[in-house]
């Protein structure tokens, strides 16, 4: 079955530096991958979609990459701001051609002042 | 837009009683709205995909009769804890799927549940 490895421990970062997350999964490659953000104890919100046939994909100060080769996807937060710290999630469907999404267990990001 | 609302936002219960958790869709109509639980850092665990007017889909080893979903609208789903023990006490959160932008779920804010 699918899984999904991210970094458990928390990053901790400098205000205004890139923060760099990584999510690596097994098993077959996913038609898309999303990452979404999810703040203590709230529900978690989508932040971006990525497709396999893409390579990058922006979005203000966020960019996701995803290397089907590799089997892994990069989230990049240009400019970190405090207001940035967060857990961000990564999610896959659940099968090749499913709905249902299956979720890392996220990492924890916490930007410093 | 695409706003899902969860209530009651928190819950405390004694054990052996039935709560029922609901989540709406305010302004889209969900074609499919899934349940989730997540234990304190964790991830995420989809218990049951719903889909309005049809039975709900349960993932392997969630039981279909302590965790009853009813789907009655486009844009209303209820999750019932049945007979809860303190095991359930856990956060649930409810997602909705949109027919017009697939691929994308909005999640809800989450219910705390504890049981005592």
């Amino acid at each position: 079955s699918q899984k999904i490895e991210q970094n458990s421990e928390a990053l901790n970062i400098q205000e205004g530096k890139t923060a760099t997350l990584t999510c690596n999964y097994t098993n077959y490659s996913p038609a898309y991958l999303q990452w979404y953000r999810q703040d203590p104890g709230r529900g978690p919100v989508f932040l971006l979609l990525i497709r396999e046939n893409e390579k990058e994909k922006r979005k203000e100060r966020l960019k996701v990459t995803f290397d089907t080769t590799l089997k892994q996807s990069l989230f990049h937060i240009t400019a970190s701001q405090p207001a940035d710290s967060a857990t961000y999630l990564c999610a896959l469907p659940l099968k090749s051609g499913y709905n249902k999404l299956i979720f890392g267990a996220g990492t924890r990001l916490a930007v410093h002042p | 837009g695409a706003v899902v609302s969860q209530h009651p936002s928190w819950v405390i219960c004694k054990s052996g009683t039935s709560v029922k958790i609901e989540c709406r869709s305010l302004d889209f109509q969900a074609t499919t709205m899934f349940w989730y639980r997540q234990f304190p850092k964790q991830s995420l665990m989809l218990m049951a995909t719903s889909n309005e007017g049809s039975k709900a889909t349960y993932e392997q080893g969630v039981e279909k009769d302590k965790f009853l979903i009813n789907h009655a609208s486009l844009t209303l789903s209820t999750l019932t804890v049945t007979s809860a023990h303190p095991e359930d006490s856990s956060f649930y959160i409810c997602s909705a799927e949109s027919g017009s932008r697939l691929n994308e779920q909005f999640f809800g804010p989450g219910t705390r549940l504890t049981v005592l």
